[in-house]
């Protein structure tokens, strides 16, 4: 299957600061890439979905000027968690799509970043 | 109202066993695609099968099928001849419309762990 890298692949950082998370799609084009966010024990939670070359979308009750989304190409999104604070700790992942055909796309996920904010 | 049904928390099964994993949905929509996620430990999304709602057949892949029952509404998978190495969290999701539309984003279930016993 295809394969999207995250980096880093964890990351601990003061309260405060800004932190930014990378997803690439390294063996295809993904004109759209989703950004989930996941608590311990629960299950995926759409952030936004980040299209590549226009803003990005955002889930009701995730605030856009803190979860900063670029999708710069047509490999690479960006998620910068600005003025992180504890709360803010969690697993973030993202996703690319992949059109397989006409009638069938595929999401294939990056290994995720684990953030730990102190 | 939640789309994605997964009832059971967490199963055992002994090593080279059968095990169903259940998933219902509920949708409007006659167009959908269904998926299956396994998340080991490690935190990375593995996709295992795809099914569109307008596929004839159950999808298959390898050990994995997906008992597709469209009146339903059900999508359980069934992982033949388990093996140590299953143990995992297993995500059902489901994504509508099947194609078209800028966001075709999926929704999780909450997820079934599932441990193999030697």
């Amino acid at each position: 299957g295809a394969v999207v890298s995250q980096h880093p692949s964890w990351v601990i950082c003061k309260s405060g600061t800004s932190v930014k998370i990378e997803c690439r799609s390294l063996d295809f084009q993904a004109t759209t890439m989703f950004w989930y966010r996941q608590f311990p024990k629960q299950s995926l939670m759409l952030m936004a979905t980040s299209n590549e070359g226009s803003k990005a979308t955002y889930e009701q009750g995730v605030e856009k000027d803190k979860f900063l989304i670029n999708h710069a190409s047509l490999t690479l999104s960006t998620l910068t968690v600005t003025s992180a604070h504890p709360e803010d700790s969690s697993f973030y992942i993202c996703s690319a799509r992949d059109i397989v055909f006409e009638y069938q796309e595929t999401q294939y996920f990056g290994p995720g970043t684990r953030l730990l904010v102190l | 109202a939640q789309k994605i049904t997964q009832t059971q928390p967490g199963m055992f099964v002994q090593e080279k066993e059968a095990v169903t994993l259940d998933c219902t949905y509920d949708t409007s929509d006659p167009s959908y695609g269904l998926f299956w996620y396994k998340q080991p430990s490690s935190g990375e999304m593995i996709f295992l099968i795809y099914q569109g709602s307008y596929d004839q057949q159950n999808a298959t892949e390898g050990r994995y099928s997906l008992n597709f029952q469209k009146a339903r509404k059900s999508a359980n998978l069934v992982i033949s001849a388990s093996q140590l190495g299953d143990s995992a969290m297993y995500f059902c999701a489901m994504r509508e419309p099947l194609y078209g539309g800028a966001t075709n984003k999926l929704i999780f279930g909450t997820g079934t762990l599932l441990a193999v016993q030697p």
